[in-house]
């Protein structure tokens, strides 16, 4: 079985200041992990994803995120927000059997 | 045209309509998903296809009926629907090689009044 946990529902930073929205996972076979980013009344996006290989993973807009298998977390961090990265974060966790399986969201609002 | 559409963007309905809902993908995938959005609550994967077949059905009530005529597109058929069922329809789809992402469409916005 695999699901996903965000912490913090709503997360909250000013201008310039670092992002981090966290994300654990519960997987029973290697997982493929990802975020997507969804703005008001639109689909989602993605932003990254691990699939293999390094942990440390890059994506748009200045994001990227950490695989850690010790720690079943894939956080997302940006070190410096703009107004525009304000939207609801999603992680996601699938297996091979692409099913894919979401947290419930963290909205981040960023402060001017 | 590119990426997963989806139509209509919106649409209210009463509850004893029937209406359909489209999603068509110009991506090659050959996996594709129903799923639902509402307010305060994590996406709900309603319905996966995998080759044109249901490979997965979450305990969706009836009055939701998906049809995959094609590796391209995907619908789901609405009937007798309640004001519950209000809420954002979001369709994706993948290459089922486990590794890649899903890619979405702008999804339905769906009132049912």
């Amino acid at each position: 079985a695999q699901s996903v946990t965000q912490l913090g529902s709503h997360v909250s930073v000013s201008e310039g200041a670092l992002v981090l929205l966290r994300c654990n996972y519960s997987s029973s076979v290697p997982p493929y992990l990802f975020w997507y980013v969804q703005y008001p009344n639109q689909g989602l996006q993605l932003l990254l994803k691990y699939t293999t290989g390094a942990t440390l993973v890059k994506g748009i807009n200045g994001f990227e995120a950490e695989f850690k298998k010790s720690e079943t977390s894939f956080h997302l961090t940006k070190p410096s927000a703009h107004m525009s990265d304000a939207a609801e974060y999603f992680c996601a966790v699938s297996s091979n059997f692409n099913k894919f399986y979401f947290g419930s969201g963290t909205k981040l609002n960023v402060k001017p | 045209e590119t990426g997963v559409t989806q139509t209509p963007r919106h649409l209210v309905m009463g509850m004893t309509n029937k209406k359909s809902l489209k999603c068509e993908q110009h991506l090659g995938h050959n996996a594709m998903y129903w799923y639902k959005q509402s307010a305060k609550k994590p996406l709900e994967l309603m319905f996966v296809y995998s080759l044109e077949e249901r490979v997965e059905n979450n305990s969706v009530p009836s009055r939701f009926s998906p049809e995959c005529p094609n590796s391209s597109h995907l619908f789901l058929h609405l009937h007798t629907l309640q004001p519950e069922d209000s809420a954002l329809y979001l369709c994706a789809s993948s290459q089922e090689s486990g590794n890649t992402e899903a890619f979405f469409g702008q999804g339905t916005r769906l009132t049912v009044v």
